[in-house]
């Protein structure tokens, strides 16, 4: 597609199930990043990869978080066990390395 | 690691005024700074960046300064239109555009 593309675009789920948010970035596009933002905030870096190599995860808030991109292009960001303070928007960007973040219309979770 | 300071967290201005938004960073070895701007419901887009080679860099209305020794850049908007209201974040990564930070936001409404 054109753009990055993020699934489901709205996610309801009960405490303590497990999700998972897809995201196909704009072909090409040898970076992948995730980040999560909330309501009034800035975007919170998560994690991002090269190709298919993890290169940072440091702002994975916890191990109840993970991510993979198996094949350098399509990522999953998986959350176990959810708890309600993981509710936000979470956004997936792509980019050549060239410095621009072409970002996803993101991802809304909402814990109950 | 890195932390991104943004001031004002909210800024009203009349069209055809001047606004003005800075941002202030912790890493010394950040050497890339974009500007995003983040219409209300949508993604958030590239509109500016300037890399540490230069101290300021000019497009239309827009322009960023950076100033390296005292680790802080401002974006300047000129003769703003209604359509300039939106939230802008800016951010700061190193080498190699990796973990981009942004700062909190500001929220410029401009009034006709």
């Amino acid at each position: 597609g054109a753009g990055v593309s993020q699934s489901p675009r709205y996610k309801v789920t009960k405490r303590g199930q497990d999700v998972a948010l897809r995201c196909d970035p704009i072909s090409g596009h040898v970076s992948l990043y995730w980040y999560r933002q909330a309501l009034g905030q800035g975007p919170e870096f998560l994690t991002y990869f090269n190709y298919e190599a993890q290169q940072d995860k440091s702002g994975l808030p916890n191990d109840r978080f993970s991510a993979e991109r198996p094949e350098g292009s399509i990522s999953t960001l998986t959350i176990q066990r959810t708890e309600q303070r993981d509710s936000a928007m979470y956004r997936c960007a792509s980019s050549l390395n060239t410095g621009e973040l072409f970002f996803g219309e993101g991802s809304r979770l909402t814990v109950l | 690691g890195e932390n991104v300071e943004q001031h004002p967290s909210t800024l009203s201005v009349q069209e055809g005024d001047s606004a003005v938004i800075k941002c202030t960073y912790s890493d010394s070895a950040s050497n890339y700074f974009p500007w995003y701007k983040q219409e209300l419901g949508k993604r958030p887009q590239l509109i500016i960046d300037i890399r540490s080679n230069v101290g300021e860099k000019k497009d239309q209305r827009i322009a960023v300064t950076l100033n390296k020794t005292a680790k802080h850049f401002s974006l300047h908007i000129t003769e703003t239109q209604p359509e300039d209201s939106a939230v802008y974040f800016c951010a700061a990564s190193g080498t190699g555009f990796q973990k981009l930070v942004f700062g909190t936001g500001t929220r410029l409404l401009v009034s006709p």
